[in-house]
């Protein structure tokens, strides 16, 4: 079946460091690859997607690019901030059957960063 | 635009009761699926409705139930409570056809506690 394995945290950093989450899938064909984000108390909002191999997702300073060959999409920003403190998510929709609205998740990475 | 909604926030219920939540999608919004998530397990798939159908449903059991009115808004119930459905429900919606590269938009959750 499908799934999506994120990098074991938590993570923490000091304000303007660089980020790097790892994510990784496993899913025939080609799904669809999210980053979704989750700040204390509420639910999730998207934060990128690529939909095809080599689409590069980004918003707000953070990106992702869909690596087929190595079926990953890590989830980068150059410089961090306080209010970047949050749960991460990595998700994937496939296409297809009975797939409708299903998105597998991943584990989640809090990320916690200091001033 | 209004985003996702979902009534209540918070939900204490006993053991053998049964509780129905609900959610209201983003105007024009047609597909509404509906997501558990718990510290163990992480975010499931519970179900996913589109035009009043079930397309498509998660590994839950049958106390788990779900529909979907003619303007979109969804109800899900859970029958004969049980301490581990005590979670964190959250719905989301998504334009177009629902399919696997439309953005699902996620409401901030029903918090449901089972003593």
């Amino acid at each position: 079946g499908n799934s999506v394995t994120q990098m074991e945290g938590p993570v923490t950093l000091s304000e303007e460091a660089f980020l790097t989450i790892n994510c990784t899938y496993t899913a025939t064909g080609y799904p669809s690859l999210f980053w979704y984000v989750q700040y204390p108390g509420e639910g999730l909002q998207l934060l990128l997607k690529a939909t095809k191999a080599d689409d590069k997702g980004s918003n707000k300073g953070f990106e992702a690019t869909y690596r087929k060959e190595t079926t990953s999409f890590h989830l980068e920003k150059g410089s961090v901030q306080v209010s970047d403190s949050a749960v991460y998510f990595c998700a994937l929709s496939k296409a297809g059957g009975t797939s409708y609205g299903k998105l597998t998740f991943g584990q989640g990475t809090i990320l916690t960063v200091h001033p | 635009k209004a985003g996702v909604t979902q009534t209540p926030r918070y939900l204490i219920k006993t053991r053998g009761q049964q509780v129905t939540l609900s959610c209201s999608p983003i105007s024009g919004h047609r597909s509404v699926s509906w997501y558990q998530q718990t510290p163990g397990q992480g975010l499931q798939f519970l179900f996913e409705y589109f035009s009043e159908t079930q397309r498509n449903k998660g590994n839950f059991p049958g106390r788990f139930s779900g529909r979907q009115f003619s303007n979109s808004r969804s109800e899900m119930n859970v029958s004969t409570l049980e301490l581990g459905d005590s979670a964190l429900y959250l719905c989301a919606s998504a334009p177009g056809s629902g399919g696997p590269t439309d953005t699902q938009y996620f409401g901030p959750g029903t918090r449901l506690t089972v003593l």
